[in-house]
Parts: structure tokens; C-alpha cells; sequence
């Protein structure tokens, strides 16, 4: 089967940085993905990593450590938009693998 | 391009009865899935269909079924709903097994 785990919620100020990690059990792999979802909006993709490393894209990084099972996004410069609950997700490698979602780290940003 | 689409919006239905929630994916996106969210459940994956075919399949009662036609759209139904079935139903379309997902705003279910 497959799971994810990452925190359930993140305090950080604004201008700040913040991570937020993700580790993952899976039969197979295919890449770990970032969405960010504000309330009452639908869930946004931001990031992909299939190999080991960083993915930079402006102010948001993701990393990914195969051997570990784990990653995590960055966010730099942090804003009060950012505000947001952010699901890591994973793939496997078959044709056929779902993909499937972490249960999500709420992200609180305080002035 | 359009995004991805979901109808209806909001939904309330009554223990017992079933409903029918509609996906229209972003044009040429072959690829439809469809998640269930719940607060402190996160997205929980129901099914993916590609090409008409039901190609994965959640963990869900066979209660929730779906299918997909020949230009992509799609459909889930729930039948003899539930209160615990109260949950935001979102469809997501990928152009290919590569390519991240593109969500729908998603259909507010609420059993009463």
C-alpha cells in the first residue's frame, strides 16, 4: 500500500522561511508532488520532483530524497497569501498507479 | 483553455437517495480521478478513469461508482448515501501520467 505523513499544521511569520516535510511508504515510486489549497478553493499544483534534489520555482523550493522516502517544500519570503493547506502526493510507476495525497499541513502565517 | 469543471456545485440530498456529480476535464486532458475530502482526512482517492476504462480504484464501498464517456466527461454516483458520505467530492484531469493534476472547484455534498 501506500502512505504519507506530514505535519498537520505550521505556525511561521510572515517574511520567514518554512518547511514542511513529507515521508512516504510505497510499492513503487513515480514522483512526489506539492498542492497548495486555499479554503474554499480547489487544490493547485506547485511542484514535482521525480529525482533526487531541489526544484526551485521563485519563492517555493521541493526537494526529494529517494533513499529516505522523504521531501519537502520550502517556502522563502513568506506572505500572508501563502496562508494555505499544502498536500505532498505520490505516484507510482506503472501506468496504472493512482496517485495518492498526504491528509495535509495547514500553514498559519502570523503578522 | 477552460479548466476543469464540476457540477453542481453545492448538493444537499437526504439519507438514502443517491446523486449523480458531473466532471468535465480541460480539453484533451484523457485522464479523470476523483477524490473525496473530508476535514483532517485530506484527499482521498476514489477512482481514475482514462479512456472510458475504469483504470484504479479506491478504497470506497461499492456504493460510489463511476464511469466516463467518449469526450472525457465523467461521472460519479453515490447511492443509498450516508451522513459520513457529507464531504467536497473534487475531479482532477492530467494530460499524462507525467503531468500533475488540474482540480475542479468540486461539489459540496451534503447528507442530511
Amino acid at each position: 500500500g501506500q502512505s504519507l505523513e506530514q505535519p498537520s499544521e505550521v505556525t511561521a511569520v510572515e517574511g520567514a522561511i518554512v518547511q514542511i516535510n513529507c515521508t512516504y511508504q510505497t510499492s513503487g515510486f513515480y514522483g512526489l508532488s506539492w498542492y497548495q489549497q486555499h479554503d474554499g478553493g480547489a487544490p493547485t499544483f506547485l511542484s514535482y520532483n521525480a529525482l533526487d534534489g531541489l526544484e526551485e520555482t521563485g519563492r517555493f523550493s521541493s526537494f526529494l530524497s529517494r533513499s529516505d522516502s522523504y521531501g519537502y517544500l520550502l517556502l522563502q519570503e513568506l506572505q500572508m497569501k501563502d496562508s494555505a493547506s499544502y498536500f505532498c502526493a505520490v505516484g507510482g510507476p506503472g501506468r496504472d498507479d493512482k496517485i495518492i495525497f498526504g491528509k495535509g499541513t495547514r500553514l498559519h502565517i502570523l503578522p | 483553455k477552460a479548466g476543469v469543471t464540476q457540477t453542481p456545485r453545492y448538493l444537499i440530498k437526504t439519507r438514502g437517495q443517491q446523486v449523480t456529480l458531473s466532471c468535465s476535464p480541460i480539453s484533451g486532458h484523457r485522464s479523470v480521478s476523483w477524490y473525496q475530502q473530508t476535514p483532517g482526512q485530506g484527499l482521498q482517492f476514489l477512482f481514475e478513469y482514462f479512456s472510458e476504462t475504469q483504470r484504479n480504484k479506491g478504497n470506497f464501498p461499492g456504493r460510489f461508482s463511476g464511469r466516463q464517456f467518449s469526450n472525457s466527461r465523467s461521472e460519479m454516483n453515490v447511492s443509498t448515501l450516508e451522513l459520513g458520505d457529507s464531504a467536497l467530492y473534487l475531479c482532477a484531469s492530467r494530460a499524462g501520467q507525467n503531468s500533475p493534476l488540474h482540480f475542479g472547484n468540486g461539489t459540496r455534498l451534503t447528507v442530511t
